[in-house]
């Protein structure tokens, strides 16, 4: 398996624009977790779903950012509009069982809102 | 609500030392710990996961303990290469299925 697969690896765009991130999650993972990391916060947890249903998005900063899960392969997340302090580096992540098994990261979005 | 805290948050060390990175947690309910690697511009790498109904988990050079009852996990690098330098987070899941980040331990082992 490729693993977790995020694109874009690196967005530069300008206040106000949309920002969609896309991840696709290991085939057979039934978790999908949406982290965001910055120098001053470090690893924060936006939402995560379970067998393609949001089970806890309180992490989600405001209603500008929104996520989606289609399907069991692919997850967006969105920011509509995007400002400055969204900038940051984020990560997708999956794991067949949160309790028991690992989680494994994807190797981020880089983005950089002007 | 649970914390996770990481203690040094920077170390640096000459090679060959063997060394020791902390983890406590303020919740001791947890379903397990995780220790992972990142690497600058990169993402996570899991190294060891410890279940919360064992002691310790070895892989390598790297042993991870964990201890529930004090809140607290050390994560031991035998023998410190160059290539150990990369910055390392642990983490805790409890019953909300949260992965919680501690702040990372950056290491630099220099030859």
């Amino acid at each position: 398996d490729a693993g977790v697969i995020q694109s874009p690896r690196h967005e530069v765009t300008e206040m106000g624009q949309e920002v969609t991130l896309r991840c696709k999650p290991i085939s057979g993972h039934d978790y999908l977790f949406w982290y965001r990391q910055t120098m001053m916060r470090g690893l924060e947890l936006l939402i995560y779903f379970n067998n393609n249903v949001p089970i806890d998005d309180s992490g989600m900063p405001e209603d500008r950012f929104s996520a989606k899960m289609p399907n069991a392969s692919f997850s967006t997340l969105k920011i509509q509009p995007s400002e400055p302090r969204d900038s940051a580096v984020y990560f997708c992540a999956s794991s067949p069982d949160v309790n028991t098994g690992e989680l494994f990261f994807g190797e981020g979005s880089r983005l950089t809102v002007l | 609500k649970q914390e996770v805290t990481q203690i040094p948050a920077a170390l640096s060390v000459p090679e060959g030392e063997n060394l020791v990175l902390n983890c406590s947690f303020t919740d001791s309910a947890i379903y397990n710990l995780q220790w992972f690697r990142q690497d600058p511009g990169k993402g996570l790498t899991s190294l060891l996961l410890i279940q919360s109904s064992q002691r310790e988990q070895t892989s390598g050079r790297l042993n991870a303990s964990l201890d529930k009852s004090s809140g607290r996990s050390t994560l031991y690098i035998a023998a410190s290469q160059p290539g150990d330098s990369a910055t390392y987070l642990c983490a805790v899941i409890s019953n909300t299925d949260k992965l919680i980040f501690g702040t990372g331990t950056r290491l630099q082992v220099f030859p």
